[in-house]
């Protein structure tokens, strides 16, 4: 199985500046020269929302201020600048393999 | 307008089994994929199964033995069962439609299923 290695495990950012989550995937999740790797945004009693999908495309009506990146096996999820609106959990997920993975998920909070 | 929504009981008794119902609507279940993924409470994600659209089905090995997932195309629905239920199974049930690359582009609203006595 694929293993997700998410940090920190919460984050408390002042409003307006940078939150950086990391994934770490314990193989390549690369297909056809495509990171399968995919970010959720999971508000406090909502259901998960996509928010990048293939590493770095946003989903459609996502804003700019969330961005992904992919640095050898270390993915991460940018938002900048933080709003109050993002306090939620974060989760990558990998699609490339079965059984399909989640990260162990990221508490964002506003210091 | 793509919808899924969860059906079920909210309540099982250990060692029993749990069937949920996932409803769809503006999709075609011979178009999409659609999973089941859960969630206990205050805890993260874990990916159950799918059902393809094409009929076929793939489980999670943790649950496999357990674990069965079917559809009625033509009532647009998706059926989990879930037998000899503990209460670790305590969780949300999600039903979500995949896209193209594995992720999961909509969700249901999910179902809260506790297991106990």
């Amino acid at each position: 199985n694929i293993v997700l290695t998410q940090s920190p495990a919460s984050l408390a950012v002042i409003l307006g500046q940078k939150a950086t989550i990391s994934c770490t995937a314990s193989e390549s999740v690369n297909k056809f020269g495509i990171n399968l790797m995919h970010w959720y945004q999971q508000k406090p009693g909502q259901l998960p929302k996509i928010l990048i999908y293939n590493e770095f495309s946003r989903a459609p009506g996502i804003p700019a201020r969330f961005s992904g990146d992919e640095a050898e096996l270390n993915f991460t999820l940018t938002i900048e600048p933080v709003e109050a609106d993002d306090v939620a959990t974060y989760y990558c997920q990998q699609g490339l393999t079965f059984p399909l993975t989640f990260g162990s998920g990221t508490k964002l909070e506003i210091k | 307008q793509v919808q899924l929504k969860e059906s079920g009981p909210g309540l099982v008794q250990p060692s029993q089994t749990l069937s949920l119902t996932c409803t769809v609507a503006g999709f075609s279940l011979t178009s999409y994929n659609v999973h089941w993924v859960r969630q206990p409470p205050g805890k993260g994600l874990e990916w159950m199964g799918v059902i393809w659209n094409t009929g076929g089905t793939r489980y999670n090995s943790a649950l496999k033995s357990r674990l069965s997932i079917s559809k009625d195309t033509s009532k647009s629905q998706v059926f989990l069962k879930m037998n000899s239920l503990q209460t670790e199974d305590t969780a949300t049930y999600y039903c979500a439609r995949a896209a193209t690359y594995g992720y999961f582009d909509y969700w249901g609203q999910g179902v809260m299923v506790t297991v106990s006595s």
